[in-house]
């Protein structure tokens, strides 16, 4: 089974911290991707990868960065934390073709104080 | 542009069949993915249609109409772990992404 793996469960941050989220994936996936939820809103893509050190803005980049810099490893980073990017965010994986799915972790609930 | 349409919220009982509509309007057309959500959960993969017709798993089927911009996800002999929130997700033009439609929550009472 597809296994993608994200650091954190919940994570409380302040205002203007640099914030980090890690995920890993263990099935070899050349695409990458990270989302966040919120209600009423669904998932929004954020960034994606479809190799090391290549990136493609989704349709909320603004605020967020992310590094490829191995295969299994796709960080997030928020430059400057907001309180309007508490969400839920969520990594997922994906072999290169477009017809397999895409392979969600559990996500990770992250409060901006 | 893009645009995905689905009801935001459906009740159904025990035992029943609940149909799932979907409408997208893409720039192009590579595929449609289903995923269910259970609250607090990842999205996990249900179907996946690229071609017109039904496609069936079980209990649970998703059809395309490509012409008609059109997709629906049945199910049947709904039970109680049924009650999700259940994601239309079409292909990107370039055949890179997923874009998600907001998702239909289910409730199945008894």
């Amino acid at each position: 089974d597809v296994k993608v793996t994200q650091s954190s469960r919940y994570l409380v941050k302040r205002t203007g911290e640099k914030v980090f989220l890690e995920c890993v994936q263990d099935m070899d996936h050349e695409n990458m991707f990270w989302y966040r939820q919120d209600p009423g809103l669904g998932l929004r893509l954020i960034y994606f990868s479809y190799d090391v050190k290549m990136k493609e803005k989704g349709d909320i980049p603004e605020g967020y960065s992310v590094s490829r810099e191995k295969k299994e490893r796709f960080s997030l980073i928020l430059e400057s934390a907001s309180t309007n990017q508490t969400s839920m965010y969520l990594c997922a994986s994906s072999t290169r073709d477009s017809n397999q799915p895409q392979h969600f972790g559990d996500g990770t609930r992250l409060s901006i104080l | 542009g893009q645009n995905i349409d689905q009801p935001t919220e459906m009740t159904a009982t025990e035992g029943a069949i609940v149909q799932i509509n979907c409408t997208y309007q893409t720039s192009g057309f590579n595929g449609l993915f289903w995923y269910q959500q259970h609250a607090g959960e990842a999205p996990t993969f249900l179907s996946y249609n690229v071609l017109d017709g039904l496609e069936e798993k079980g209990r649970f089927s998703s059809f395309l109409s490509r012409s008609k911009g059109y997709s629906y996800l049945l199910l049947k002999e709904l039970q109680m772990k049924d009650s999700a929130s259940y994601l239309c997700a079409p292909i990107n033009q370039a055949g890179t992404a997923l874009i998600f439609g907001k998702g239909t929550t289910l409730s199945v009472s008894s």
